[in-house]
């Protein structure tokens, strides 16, 4: 089935450490966005690609990196993890931006930060 | 800026009852209006999407209302279940100022708990 595929499911890291959390899809979809989810708190998009295009959210810290090497394939960088960043991180696609378009969640990472 | 709140945070009702989750949002000027279903330590699962010029959704023992010029939804779910115990959001898509592009803002949720 065609879906979108976060690994790892849970990652622990220390803090400092650097941690790339994975998103995959096989919807061949041409967005994909990375939400920041806190417990009981709501999902915050963090930025998106367009295609190779990078759309950063004005309040993401900068400590938070993407990449996209691909149209299958988007990461997700922290680059010094603090126990703030502990969270679930949500992967998410849609064909384009229309807004007509649904987003597709995938199962999510959960980090935590030691 | 867009707010969208989710009232009562937290719900516990018997098996069968049926029950009504709110939600408002601040701007009116929306696209359309989701509702997803998130299971503890999951993704989201989208479960019924209104568009802006529609009243309802239904699907199963679900049914979501709008009413956009007030700011307010509402999902009402059908003799509960157990397997119904989740963590419901809903989220709104509208258009960012002057961006041309859209952005989906969404509530904190309603943990909902059914119990047998």
């Amino acid at each position: 089935d065609a879906m979108v595929i976060q690994n790892p499911r849970y990652q622990v890291t220390q803090f400092g450490k650097p941690v790339t959390l994975s998103c995959s899809q096989t919807l061949n979809h041409n967005v994909m966005y990375w939400y920041q989810q806190k417990s009981s708190q709501a999902p915050k998009l963090l930025f998106h690609y367009y295609d190779k295009d990078f759309n950063n959210e004005a309040d993401t810290p900068d400590n938070f990196q993407s990449r996209r090497p691909n149209t299958s394939f988007c990461f997700l960088d922290i680059r010094s993890p603090g126990l703030g960043d502990a969270a679930m991180y949500l992967c998410a696609t849609s064909r384009d931006r229309s807004p007509q378009e649904t987003q597709y969640f995938g199962p999510g990472t959960r980090l935590l930060v030691l | 800026k867009q707010e969208v709140t989710q009232i009562p945070a937290a719900l516990s009702v018997p098996e069968g009852e049926n029950l009504v989750l709110n939600c408002s949002f601040t701007d009116s000027a929306i696209y359309n209006l989701q509702w997803f279903r998130q299971d503890p330590g999951k993704g989201l699962t989208s479960l019924l999407l209104i568009q802006s010029s529609q009243r309802e959704q239904t699907s199963g023992r679900l049914n979501a209302s709008l009413d956009k010029s007030s700011g307010r939804s509402t999902l009402y779910i059908a003799a509960s279940q157990p397997g119904d115990s989740a963590t419901y959001l809903c989220a709104v898509k509208a258009e960012r100022s002057g961006a041309g592009s859209y952005q989906l803002t969404f509530g904190k949720g309603t943990k909902l708990s059914v119990i047998p």
